[in-house]
């Protein structure tokens, strides 16, 4: 099945450091949603975007739904150690039938030193 | 709180067995999923159901089937468990429609050896 391509794949920073990550795609995506994923539990939604163009924020974490829709990327500003763990990010085309099925990115291992 | 269970969050397995992995949800989602999670391999679809006593295929349903009797429990099945199926296994829902995300459980760390 398809899969986003999604950067990069690790990142090691110290904490009060910035982070960005990214996923970008052939097809579009009318929705693009990211996850974090906590070690040893399950992914949890933090930001969904709706709209080519628009940039939404939760606390420290800013987000943007890329202008050709094959594109998102996620900030985070003045990491913190409990922002370590595994960030994805998704795409679903939709609506109708399995369109509602979300792609994933492999996902962003990130480690945060105090 | 509205969540996604899963009724393991580890088991051992031993090669050949047949393997329950159980989810419930109570959010009355029409929509579960079938995940695992592998170091470098991200989540692969194994099955998943739009609907009480229906089920497609993901990308990898080889060795796995599914059931769904009811619409808040959503099962997987490994007929006969081999090793190279251990792994993170994850259930999801959701809403039918665009724009919704998956609602996803803590996951069951399987061990099959």
């Amino acid at each position: 099945g398809q899969q986003l391509n999604q950067s990069p794949q690790s990142m090691f920073i110290q904490e009060g450091e910035d982070v960005s990550m990214n996923c970008t795609s052939s097809s579009i995506f009318n929705t693009w949603l990211w996850y974090k994923q906590d070690p040893g539990e399950g992914p949890v939604l933090l930001i969904a975007l709706y709209k080519a163009g628009e940039l939404t924020s939760n606390g420290r974490l800013t987000a943007q739904f890329g202008i050709t829709r094959k594109d998102s990327f996620l900030n985070i500003s003045a990491s913190i150690p409990s922002d370590v763990g595994i960030y994805f990010c998704a795409g679903q085309l939709g609506p109708g039938g399995s369109n509602y099925k979300l792609t994933f990115g492999k996902g962003t291992l990130l480690t945060v030193n105090p | 709180d509205v969540k996604v269970t899963q009724s393991s969050r580890y088991l051992v397995k031993r090669t050949g067995e047949k393997v329950f992995l159980e989810c419930v949800q109570d959010m009355d989602h029409e929509n579960m999923f079938w995940y695992r999670q592998d170091p470098g391999l991200g989540l692969r679809l194994i099955y998943f159901s739009y609907d009480v006593k229906m089920k497609e295929k993901g990308d990898i349903p080889e060795g796995y089937s599914v059931s769904r009797e009811k619409k808040e429990r959503f099962s997987l099945i490994l007929e006969s468990a081999s090793t190279n199926q251990t792994s993170m296994y994850l259930c999801a829902s959701s809403l039918v429609g665009a724009g919704y995300g998956y609602t996803f459980g803590s996951g069951t760390r399987l061990t099959v050896v």
